[in-house]
């Protein structure tokens, strides 16, 4: 089975601290993704990836950047935290085929403080 | 741009009965479906998807969803619920040409009571 992990399952930051989410997939997906999940307003996207050192906005990703340096990792970058991050991160990958669904991690809870 | 409605925050059932999770879609081209099931404190697992060819599609666990083109929904079904399906449940779309990135209903709250 494809494995998606993300490197932290609870995260307690500081209000400006720059904050790091580790994504890590073992099957060779090309797509990467990471969104936010909110209570009533589902899944957001923030970045996704379709390549190495490839990287496009989603919905919402003003706060945030991303890097995509190997195929396996994608990094979600908080560059100065504010307590409305404080979210659920939920990363996922999928296969460059439309038809395929995402493999998701379990998610990162990061509070903001 | 593509949207999903799931109109329905929270659905209950008895154990034993039938039950439905809504979902509406808008996309400008063909859509390819999915849902996904969430349990507390983890990531969405893949439950089942409409690609093409018959309307009703079935998945996991012994769930099932019906295409409906002319009502653009992808309603979510199971014939008899169990406690253990209580659950959060994500309808995703995806345009056909729209190269792997999804949007996300809101999410429905489903609870089984025994």
């Amino acid at each position: 089975d494809v494995k998606v992990t993300q490197s932290s399952r609870y995260l307690v930051k500081r209000t400006g601290e720059k904050v790091f989410l580790e994504c890590v997939q073992d099957m060779d997906h090309e797509n990467m993704f990471w969104y936010r999940q909110d209570p009533g307003l589902g899944l957001r996207l923030i970045y996704f990836s379709y390549d190495v050192k490839m990287k496009e906005k989603g919905d919402i990703p003003e706060g945030y950047s991303v890097s995509r340096e190997k195929k396996e990792r994608f990094s979600l970058i908080l560059e100065s935290a504010s307590t409305n991050q404080t979210s659920m991160y939920l990363c996922a990958s999928s296969l460059s085929r439309d038809t395929l669904p995402y493999t998701f991690g379990s998610g990162t809870r990061l509070t903001v403080v | 741009a593509q949207s999903v409605a799931q109109p329905e925050d929270q659905v209950n059932v008895a154990e034993g009965n039938p039950l439905t999770v809504k979902c509406t879609y808008s996309v400008s081209g063909n859509p390819y479906l999915f849902w996904y099931v969430q349990y507390p404190n983890r990531g969405l697992q893949f439950l089942l998807k409409y690609i093409t060819g018959d309307n009703l599609v079935k998945g996991s666990y012994g769930f099932e969803a019906e295409f409906n083109k002319s009502q653009t929904s992808f309603h979510l079904k199971k014939p008899s619920a169990l406690v253990s399906d209580s659950a959060l449940y994500f309808c995703a779309v995806r345009e056909n040409t729209n190269a792997g990135k999804s949007t996300f209903g809101d999410g429905t709250t489903l609870t089984v009571k025994p």
